[in-house]
């Protein structure tokens, strides 16, 4: 069965302590990676798409890289306002459209 | 605002009663979907409209579960005789055709089963 797994489950870090989330999949056959932001009783935010091993993306204090096996979400020099919930999805090459999410990173960003 | 808008944002009722969401996507995705969160768990799939086809159903999506997209626009989410396990937040997502497969996502719809 096709899964997403995110490490850690809540990170703290003081204001400009850069640090990486992690989401590993195994799926077969992958149409896409996507992150996501969630603030507390929100919708989640998209952030970025990524398809292929190699690929970066990147937006302001934040770039996602993918490889085969995993992603990781770099955080560079953190703030406060980047607490939240980031949560990556995967998208399979099976037909199906929906997204499949792993459980996320609560990020917690101290001044 | 040109985002998804779902309604209502909060509801609380009884077990056993009957609760109705709706979901209004973005005007021109013609894609909808409807996920569950729980606290602490990411968004989990329920369902999928292309246009008013639906397309895609999870083995979550029980009996007492039912979603509808009349006329490809507007979605409604409705679970009958609800249970205390019900309560979640309850998302809707749209996408366009054009798109690189991005799902964006409303609100949501918080219910409380008592």
């Amino acid at each position: 069965e096709d899964q997403v797994t995110q490490s850690p489950e809540a990170l703290r870090l003081q204001e400009g302590e850069s640090s990486s989330l992690n989401c590993s999949y195994t799926v077969s056959g992958l149409r896409g990676l996507f992150w996501y932001r969630q603030d507390p009783g929100k919708g989640p935010e998209f952030l970025f798409t990524l398809y292929s091993a190699g690929e970066e993306k990147e937006k302001e204090r934040l770039k996602a890289t993918l490889t085969k096996k995993e992603s990781f979400l770099h955080i560079t020099a953190p703030k406060p306002e980047d607490s939240a919930t980031y949560l990556c999805a995967v998208r399979m090459d099976t037909g199906r459209r929906a997204l499949t999410f792993g459980s996320g990173t609560r990020l917690q960003v101290q001044p | 605002d040109t985002g998804v808008s779902q309604d209502p944002r909060h509801k609380i009722t009884k077990r056993g009663q009957n609760v109705t969401f709706r979901c209004d996507p973005i005007s021109e995705h013609n894609r909808l979907y409807w996920y569950r969160q729980t606290l602490g768990q990411g968004p989990e799939f329920l369902t999928y409209f292309q246009n008013e086809a639906q397309l895609e159903k999870s083995r979550l999506l029980s009996d007492r579960f039912s979603a509808e997209r009349p006329k490809g626009s507007f979605s409604t989410l409705e679970i009958q005789r609800t249970e205390q396990g019900d309560s979640a937040m309850y998302l809707c997502a749209s996408s366009s055709p054009q798109g690189s497969g991005e799902l964006f996502f409303g609100e949501g719809s918080r219910l409380t089963v008592l």
